[in-house]
């Protein structure tokens, strides 16, 4: 099993530049979760998916960010315009359904200049 | 929202020194889990807790669940080098969306 994979693994871009991370879930696994990790904050969900369908995004920080899942093996996180206070690790992970245990990708590292 | 507070916030041992780490809340919640993450990596999961008063152990790990299940304990006998990393908890209500803790950061010295 590959596990969850992410890409790019380092982003370095500079602001107001458009950026999307990917995701592919562990196949089988029917939810999706992005999450943003900083020191300031912890590790804080953004957006989670069930069967393909946004159920929650209360925990996307603004309307620059947005997530999408057009099938069960591939999800993107796009941040347009980017700033530099996005700069942070951005961890997908997956689940079955109502499943407690979380599979994290190894994340991505954006740096917003 | 249900909050999840850990301590100590950081933690640097020596090579053979036990420890314990807390993650306490006013919330109940249904289930806690215990995750670890190395520097560079994602969470992994260590260990689920569903029962009040529930002890796990995992090898030198040792996992407790508060009998009111608000708050959980994490002890390390002997820590090794290759315990170094973050310590996260995450508790799950009925819908299981988790609430994670900023976690505990553990570095063991050789």
């Amino acid at each position: 099993d590959a596990g969850v994979i992410q890409s790019p693994r380092h982003e370095v871009t500079e602001m107001g530049q458009e950026v999307t991370l990917r995701c592919k879930p562990i196949s089988g696994h029917n939810s999706l979760f992005w999450y943003r990790q900083t020191m300031m904050r912890g590790l804080e969900l953004l957006i989670y998916f069930n069967n393909n369908v946004p159920i929650d995004d209360s925990g996307m920080p603004e309307d620059r960010f947005s997530a999408k899942m057009p099938n069960a093996s591939f999800s993107t996180l796009k941040i347009q315009p980017s700033e530099p206070r996005d700069s942070a690790v951005y961890f997908c992970a997956s689940s079955e359904v109502g499943g407690v245990t979380q599979y994290f990708g190894p994340g991505t590292r954006l740096l917003v200049l | 929202t249900q909050l999840l507070e850990q301590s100590p916030q950081f933690l640097s041992i020596q090579e053979g020194e036990n420890l314990t780490v807390y993650c306490n809340s006013s919330s109940v919640f249904s289930s806690l889990q215990w995750y670890r993450q190395e520097p560079g990596e994602g969470p992994v999961l260590l260990v689920t807790v569903v029962t009040g008063g529930e002890v796990k152990k995992l090898k030198r790990l040792t996992f407790q669940f508060g009998d009111a299940r608000k708050d959980s304990s994490l002890h390390i006998t002997a820590a090794q080098p290759g315990d170094t990393g973050l310590y996260l908890c995450a508790g799950g209500g009925g819908s299981y969306i988790p609430t994670f803790g900023r976690g505990t950061s553990l570095i063991v010295h050789p």
